[in-house]
């Protein structure tokens, strides 16, 4: 079946720091993969996301390519800020029947941002 | 400019009291999905609609059921909750492909006392 792998958290760094958070996958087919982000109390928002292989998804200085080879979809900013601290979740979609696409999630990686 | 909105944010109702929770959406979309997340875990899908097409996950407890009575609106029905029912329940819609995001609500979070 489908799954996702994701980092271990929690992840605390300072200010301008960069940032990775590891993401791998098992999937039947090509699946679509994304970057969710989930800010206390609120639910997911879409961060970014790639369709196909070499893809690179990026949104608000966050960065991830979609890697066949190493079956990876890796999550990267070069300057955190305080305000990215929230949890993160990788995710796929493996394209089965139209109209039953369901994302599987990782478990989420909680980062704190500190000043 | 809210696309899925849940309501409430919070419900408090009583072990093995009925409690509904609703979604609506602006989006039209085909899909609907009710996800159940607990504390520091990720989001477990229960069931999705595809229009009227109700599918339910395998593991989904019986005690949970839903109800789309037309394009916008699903309703989750928690029959009888207990203590182990409470979470954060989050609504989702989506065109049901592969290369299409979701687009959740801000959640209810559910406590039952």
């Amino acid at each position: 079946g489908n799954s996702v792998t994701q980092m271990e958290g929690p992840v605390t760094l300072s200010e301008e720091a960069f940032l990775t958070i590891n993401c791998t996958y098992t999937a039947t087919g090509y699946p679509s993969l994304f970057w969710y982000v989930q800010y206390p109390g609120e639910g997911l928002q879409l961060l970014l996301k790639a369709t196909k292989a070499d893809d690179k998804g990026s949104n608000k200085g966050f960065e991830a390519t979609y890697r066949k080879e190493t079956t990876s979809f890796h999550l990267e900013k070069g300057s955190v800020q305080v305000s990215d601290s929230a949890v993160y979740f990788c995710a796929l979609s493996a394209g089965a029947n139209f109209g039953n696409e369901k994302l599987t999630f990782g478990t989420g990686t909680r980062l704190t941002i500190i000043p | 400019d809210a696309m899925v909105i849940q309501n409430p944010r919070y419900q408090v109702t009583q072990f093995g009291k009925p409690v509904t929770l609703s979604c609506s959406q602006t989006l039209n979309h085909n899909v609907m999905y009710w996800y159940q997340q607990k504390s520091s875990q990720a989001p477990k899908l229960l069931f999705h609609y595809y229009d009227k097409d109700f599918n339910n996950e395998a593991d989904t407890p019986d005690n949970f059921q839903s109800r789309r009575p037309n394009t916008s609106f699903c309703f989750l029905d928690i029959r009888s909750p207990g203590l182990g029912d409470a979470a954060m329940y989050l609504c989702a819609t989506s065109w049901g492909q592969k290369n299409t995001e979701a687009f959740f609500g801000q959640g209810t979070r559910l406590t039952v006392v």
